[in-house]
């Protein structure tokens, strides 16, 4: 089925080292975000792009940092991971950042930074 | 956006209605009321919105009270599948926040 895909879906890193969370949805939505959920809480938007090569910060950006080249694409980099960003990274997309009708959510990645 | 308030948990027997509150008491005028659930260990899935007349879809039913200070979330047959949190969130349509603020939402269970 079409929709959000993230890659990789669990990844393990060192205090310090860096990745990049990759998202690419199919819908030609134009809206895209990325949230992260800790354990027993709710999902907590890092960034947020409204429109392609636009990006906004959300309510927790520090640590991180977002390209959106490509209407499709979405990416979440970590320059230094640190254990604190151990958590569940899920992207989304929207037709529209103004509503919060019909957001279409991946199926998240798994981090543990050690 | 206004805060809402919704039960931590609830029980539900299979092939029954469930019906999630949600408590929005501060909401204005132009503020919609959304629906997402969380399958464990799934990204939150959309289920329904309305503004204040009552709204229904495949998936559930949404019915918000004269006043838009509550509303409820009914889902008329509920199956082992429908296991979630379920988040209520008010949202104003407009402006370029970008944000959907999830809580913590009502953690459902759907009983045999």
């Amino acid at each position: 089925n079409a929709g959000v895909t993230q890659t990789p879906k669990f990844q393990v890193l060192k205090t310090g080292q860096s990745m990049t969370l990759q998202c690419a949805q199919d819908m030609n939505h134009n809206s895209m975000y990325w949230y992260r959920q800790d354990p027993g809480m709710g999902l907590r938007l890092i960034y947020y792009s409204a429109s392609e090569g636009t990006t906004d910060k959300g309510e927790v950006p520090d640590g991180y940092n977002v390209s959106r080249l490509k209407k499709q694409n979405f990416l979440l980099g970590l320059e230094s991971a640190a254990p604190s960003q151990t958590s569940v990274y899920f992207c989304a997309s929207s037709e529209t950042v103004l509503s919060g009708y019909g957001y279409t959510f991946g199926s998240g990645t798994r981090l543990t930074v050690v | 956006d206004a805060k809402t308030t919704q039960p931590t948990s609830m029980d539900c027997a299979e092939g029954r209605a469930a019906n999630l509150p949600c408590n929005h008491s501060t909401i204005s005028g132009n503020e919609y009321v959304y629906w997402y659930r969380q399958i464990h260990s799934q990204g939150p899935q959309y289920i329904i919105h309305g503004l204040k007349n009552n709204e229904t879809n495949e998936m559930a039913s949404l019915i918000i009270t004269e006043d838009r200070k509550s509303s409820t979330l009914i889902l008329p047959h509920a199956t082992l599948r429908d296991t979630a949190v379920y988040y209520c969130i008010v949202r104003v349509y407009g402006g370029s926040q970008g944000n959907l603020i999830f809580g913590k939402g009502t953690k459902l269970s759907v009983k045999p």
